[in-house]
């Protein structure tokens, strides 16, 4: 089975600083990743995805993240903080079941804070 | 708005006792997905149906389960509930026909509160 990790529950930035948000995957096969963005009190809002089409993969709101086999990591960046995007972000993997199906296994989510 | 609707939004109910947690996926989605977030354990993934067939089993208990009906939309059925029940169950749509690329689509979430 697949799956991720996600390094650091808690992340704080000042405002206009970069983000880093820490993602590593597990995976026998070439995985397919994401990255969603959780507001309080909502669902889960795809960010961007990893399809192996680029190894650099540009998502919603300036985040971009870069898929690197050597490290079998996929961390989420962002060159400059704003106070919106505080909120918890997920890393995931699609993950093939028995029936030939696929399910969505999640990180356990890095909380950002941003700083005024 | 992900085309995912999920009702009630809101629910307290006291142990011991039953609900129903309904999810209409996105038009053209054939799997549903259900997962669980609480405070302590994440982002659990529940159970998933496709095309009214479950597909796969996650960290559901045997006092939930669910269903697909014919015109895809699904309800999960939480039945003698506990304290510990009480958390953000979430619903997701996909589209199958991307296989492994295709990303999962989420509503609102019901919280469901146990007293």
């Amino acid at each position: 089975a697949q799956s991720v990790t996600q390094l650091g529950s808690h992340v704080s930035v000042s405002e206009g600083a970069l983000v880093l948000l820490r993602c590593n995957y597990s995976s026998s096969v070439p995985p397919y990743l994401f990255w969603y963005v959780q507001y309080p009190n909502q669902g889960l809002q795809l960010l961007l995805k990893y399809t192996s089409a680029a190894t650099l993969v540009k998502g919603i709101n300036g985040f971009e993240a870069e898929f690197k086999k050597s490290e079998t990591s996929f961390h989420l960046t962002k060159p400059s903080a704003h106070m919106s995007d505080a909120a918890e972000y997920f890393c995931a993997v699609s993950d093939l079941t028995t029936s030939g199906t696929y399910k969505y296994i999640f990180g356990t989510g890095t909380r950002l804070k941003v700083l005024a | 708005d992900s085309g995912v609707t999920q009702t009630p939004k809101h629910l307290i109910t006291a142990t011991g006792q039953r609900v129903t947690l309904r999810c209409s996926p996105r038009s053209g989605d054939l799997s549903v997905y259900w997962y669980q977030q609480s405070l302590d354990q994440g982002l659990q993934f529940l159970i998933q149906y496709y095309n009214g067939e479950e597909r796969a089993k996650g960290n559901i208990l045997e006092r939930f389960s669910a269903q697909q009906f014919p015109d895809l939309h699904s309800e999960l059925n939480l039945s003698s509930l506990e304290l510990g029940d009480s958390a953000l169950y979430f619903c997701a749509s996909s589209a199958p026909r991307k296989g492994a690329e295709s990303e999962a689509f989420f509503g609102q979430g019901t919280r469901l509160t146990v007293v």
